[in-house]
């Protein structure tokens, strides 16, 4: 079964200093596609980065970048010159292949504060 | 941003009751979902369409129904809901094709007393 698990349940980061958030993944498929989302505390949840199975580059959105290593199934989020503004819960998602669904099951989610 | 609004916002209701919560799109996307977010699960789908009148169950489907009879518009109904059914429920569309970004609407806290 396809299984996300992220093991830090809370992160505390500096402003300014670049923060690793981890995401392990479980899946059978050849093709399946990795997510980060975050969720302020306002409750929504906003789309960040998306990484395909077959891309051969690491993706980058402005200030985030997704490490992508696919022969140990992480994909790990970057932030960089982290800001207050980041404080948040982030989750790592997959997307299962196949058919109308392409579904995404979620992970438990890591909630990072940014210090100041 | 999918144009993506949900209502009731917040609502409580007594166990037993039906409720429905609606979402609805501008941005004209094939595929919509229904999540529900439990503190220590993440989300988890409950249905989803993938056209008008097309629906299928996720993996938390059981006391859920769902109905999508315009494009715009998707509808999860809790027949008789239940104490275990209070939390925060996600909608969520997707364009398409070799798009698979899901974006996601603001949320509805449902209490079920």
């Amino acid at each position: 079964a396809q299984k996300i698990t992220q093991t830090q349940p809370g992160m505390f980061v500096q402003e300014k200093e670049a923060v690793t958030l981890d995401c392990t993944y479980d899946t059978s498929d050849q093709s399946y596609g990795l997510f980060w989302y975050k969720q302020p505390s306002s409750g929504e949840m906003i789309f960040l980065i998306y990484q395909g199975s077959y891309d051969e580059q690491n993706a980058t959105e402005g200030r985030y970048s997704l490490n992508f290593q696919k022969a140990r199934k992480s994909a790990n989020l970057v932030i960089s010159a982290s800001q207050l503004g980041d404080s948040a819960m982030y989750f790592c998602a997959m997307r299962e292949y196949g058919g109308a669904t392409n579904k995404l099951i979620f992970g438990t989610g890591t909630l990072l504060a940014v210090q100041p | 941003d999918a144009g993506i609004t949900q209502s009731p916002r917040h609502k409580v209701t007594e166990t037993g009751t039906p409720v429905t919560l609606r979402c609805h799109q501008t941005e004209n996307h094939r595929y919509m979902y229904w999540y529900r977010q439990d503190p220590g699960h993440g989300l988890r789908l409950i249905h989803y369409s993938y056209g008008v009148k097309d629906t299928d169950k996720g993996e938390v489907s059981d006391g859920y129904s769902v109905s999508r009879s315009k494009t715009e518009d998707f509808l999860l109904t809790l027949e008789s809901a239940t104490s275990s059914q209070t939390s925060v429920y996600f909608c969520a569309t997707r364009v398409g094709g070799g798009s698979y970004e899901q974006y996601f609407g603001p949320g509805t806290r449902l209490t079920v007393t």
